[in-house]
């Protein structure tokens, strides 16, 4: 199943099915990318990241692709388990001269998986 | 051990009081953060410090003031609450240019 994280903000899928996260971001001078999974009660956790040179990076599970020309993100997930059920969030990142990052969130997407 | 960690985890409090979330990491990293996280569940930050000087100051009320006493503490306190402070507050810790960051469990946040 496929989601826009702005417009749909629940994604309900099968276990055992792949999810798609779909994010758009707003800044074309964002240099890096991360995806942020939250589990309820929890702060969010980092899942992948991908710099703006590329346009795929792959981890244990989960693909993110990046389209730079339309300021878009997915994040896959294969074979969706039921402890992958949370809200994902897409973030861009701002390096500052000063140091340190400045992550603006995505609205955020609520992945409910069923048995 | 908690990477980081913020107290009190809940708080309830009335319109106008004071009161103060602190938080700690013990990951040695130089830069923390505070985000707000409404009931919509979106997140922003609201500060940043790296290596005990502010970096990042949104466009956040001044009843808010952040310390950083040393880099592994940053504490938020905040005056005369007001209904729509109420929300979760994340305190985060990253190392310095990466967007990895680290998050608290929260602090929830009610004002009555």
């Amino acid at each position: 199943g496929e989601s826009v994280g702005l417009h749909l903000p629940t994604l309900s899928v099968q276990e055992g099915d792949n999810s798609i996260i779909n994010c758009a971001y707003s800044n074309s001078a964002s240099d890096y990318f991360i995806w942020y999974k939250q589990e309820s009660g929890k702060g969010p956790q980092f899942i992948i990241d991908i710099r703006s040179n590329m346009d795929k990076r792959q981890g244990q599970r989960v693909t993110v692709l990046l389209n730079k020309t339309v300021k878009h993100l997915s994040l896959q997930i294969a074979a969706t388990q039921p402890g992958d059920s949370a809200v994902y969030f897409c973030a861009e990142r701002q390096g500052l001269t000063g140091g340190g990052n400045k992550l603006t969130f995505g609205t955020g997407t609520q992945l409910k998986v069923e048995l | 051990d908690t990477a980081v960690s913020q107290t009190p985890k809940y708080l309830v409090t009335q319109m106008g009081n004071d009161k103060s979330i602190k938080c700690e990491q013990n990951l040695g990293h130089d830069t923390m953060y505070w985000y707000k996280q409404d009931s919509k569940k979106f997140l922003k930050i609201m500060f940043s410090y790296n290596n005990k000087e502010l970096i990042i100051n949104e466009t956040v009320p001044n009843r808010f003031s952040p310390k950083s006493p040393d880099k592994a503490h940053l504490n938020l306190h905040i005056n005369s609450l007001e209904l729509g402070d109420s929300a979760v507050y994340f305190c985060a810790s990253s190392p310095i240019n990466t967007g990895e960051l680290f998050f608290g469990e929260g602090s929830r946040l009610t004002v009555l």
